[in-house]
């Protein structure tokens, strides 16, 4: 079965500083990985995804995220902080043996500080 | 492109009672939805799997007399929460494949259930 392990469950960092944010799967074939934020009390805005095309997939807003088959990971960054970025992300992974149905991490939650 | 409409996006019920949530994909066909659930400050659970024109898969530990899912129709899936209790109180998301077109999932704007 897949899932998905997202460390920090806070992170915080200044504004126009780098943003990491990790994510770490496992699954028993090849997996779909996507990234969401989520503002509150809405639902989810997909920022990328990963569907076993180019390792570096770049999303919406300036995120970007990088698979790594041999580290199980697929960790989130962007260059530059903005105060809007403030909100909740979630790594998700969905695979064929689970009807693809989407898995999701615990989320992190994201300060940005001026 | 890719709308799916959740409604309603509030609903305050009173205990016993039952609530109809709906979700509609706008523009595109959904055969796969999937309805999650989130409670504050935590991550989102599947609770079920709906195909279009079959029995919902539920998920361990999800009571499907409770949470009834039909999926009628290739554009409209909903839940209903029998016999709604306050434990029940919760955010409620809907979320629609397009895996046949590019692997992706549309999600609606999310019901918040208060049962009183």
């Amino acid at each position: 079965a897949q899932s998905v392990t997202q460390l920090g469950s806070h992170v915080s960092v200044s504004e126009g500083a780098l943003v990491l944010l990790r994510c770490n799967y496992s699954s028993s074939v090849p997996p779909y990985l996507f990234w969401y934020v989520q503002y509150p009390n809405q639902g989810l805005q997909l920022l990328l995804k990963y569907t076993s095309a180019a390792t570096l997939v770049k999303g919406i807003n300036g995120f970007e995220a990088e698979f790594k088959k041999s580290e199980t990971s697929f960790h989130l960054t962007k260059p530059s902080a903005h105060m809007s970025d403030a909100a909740e992300y979630f790594c998700a992974v969905s695979e064929s043996n689970s009807g693809y149905a989407l898995n999701f991490g615990k989320g992190t939650s994201l300060l940005v500080t001026p | 492109g890719a709308v799916v409409s959740q409604h309603p996006s509030r609903v305050i019920c009173k205990s016993g009672t039952s609530v109809k949530i709906e979700c509609r994909s706008l523009d595109f066909q959904a055969t796969t939805m999937f309805w999650y659930r989130q409670f504050p400050k935590q991550s989102l659970m599947l609770m079920a799997t709906s195909n279009e024109g079959s029995k919902a898969t539920y998920e361990q530990g999800v009571e499907k007399d409770k949470f009834l899912i039909n999926h009628a129709s290739l554009t409209l899936s909903t839940l209903t929460v029998t016999s709604a209790h306050p434990e029940d109180s919760s955010f409620y998301i809907c979320s629609a494949s397009r895996r046949q077109v590019d692997y992706g999932y549309t999600f609606g704007s999310g019901t918040r259930l208060t049962v009183v």
